[in-house]
């Protein structure tokens, strides 16, 4: 059974351009979530789709920040304008069951560099 | 505010020694209580959780966790370490006014084993 694979793995842009960032979950896992690590410090949460909804978005930084799940499969986080402070690790998991339950899957994550 | 702190940036072992290393969180009501590691170039990988039930949890590679109530701990254990055990390790809660629907990790240590 194939992992959450997310790409790009790294991705170098600079300051004011756009960035799209690719998660596909493990086949039928309903939840998927976005966390970012910024500087060495705590994996934060962004937000939760559960298919193709948003259940919780409370974690996403600012309106440069927006995350997509057409169709409940694959899931997309678009950055732009990309601003330094942005940059750090994205990292997609997903699970069956709502993530305080049972344990999420993580992908090796995107690693974001703003210039 | 919710937080988890881990805090010890790194750990130092001798391989065959025993290892802590420590957690402590600050979460309102009784949260479900998570380990996590990540290789080097690897996804976060699922160790053990703490819902309910005996305090001692054991979870994969021969790990263990304490979750004690009154210290607001859930420190992570094993009793002889492996060089292969060298990664870094998240601690991370998830809580009943969140739905348990997300996590909340700490900034992560990083354990290295010695031969």
């Amino acid at each position: 059974e194939a992992g959450v694979t997310q790409f790009p793995s790294h991705s170098v842009i600079e300051k004011g351009q756009t960035v799209t960032l690719r998660c596909d979950p493990i086949s039928g896992h309903d939840n998927l979530y976005w966390y970012r690590r910024v500087m060495g410090k705590e994996i934060k949460f962004l937000l939760h789709f559960v298919k193709e909804s948003k259940q919780d978005e409370s974690g996403m930084p600012n309106n440069r920040f927006l995350a997509e799940r057409t169709g409940g499969t694959y899931s997309t986080l678009k950055v732009q304008p990309a601003e330094l402070e942005d940059s750090g690790v994205y990292f997609c998991a997903s699970s069956q069951r709502a993530g305080g339950f049972g344990e999420l899957f993580f992908g090796e994550g995107s690693r974001l560099t703003v210039l | 505010a919710q937080s988890v702190a881990q805090p010890e940036d790194q750990v130092n072992v001798a391989e065959g020694n025993p290892l802590t290393v420590k957690c402590t969180y600050s979460v309102s009501g009784n949260p479900y209580l998570f380990w996590y590691v990540q290789y080097p170039n690897r996804g976060l990988q699922f160790l053990l959780k703490y819902i309910t039930g005996d305090n001692l949890v054991k979870g994969s590679y021969g790990f263990e966790a304490e979750f004690n109530k009154s210290q607001t701990s859930f420190h992570l254990k094993k009793p002889s370490a492996l060089v292969s055990d060298s990664a870094l390790y998240f601690c991370a809660v998830s809580r009943p006014s969140g739905g348990y629907n997300k996590l909340i990790f700490g900034a992560g240590t990083r354990l290295a084993v010695h031969p």
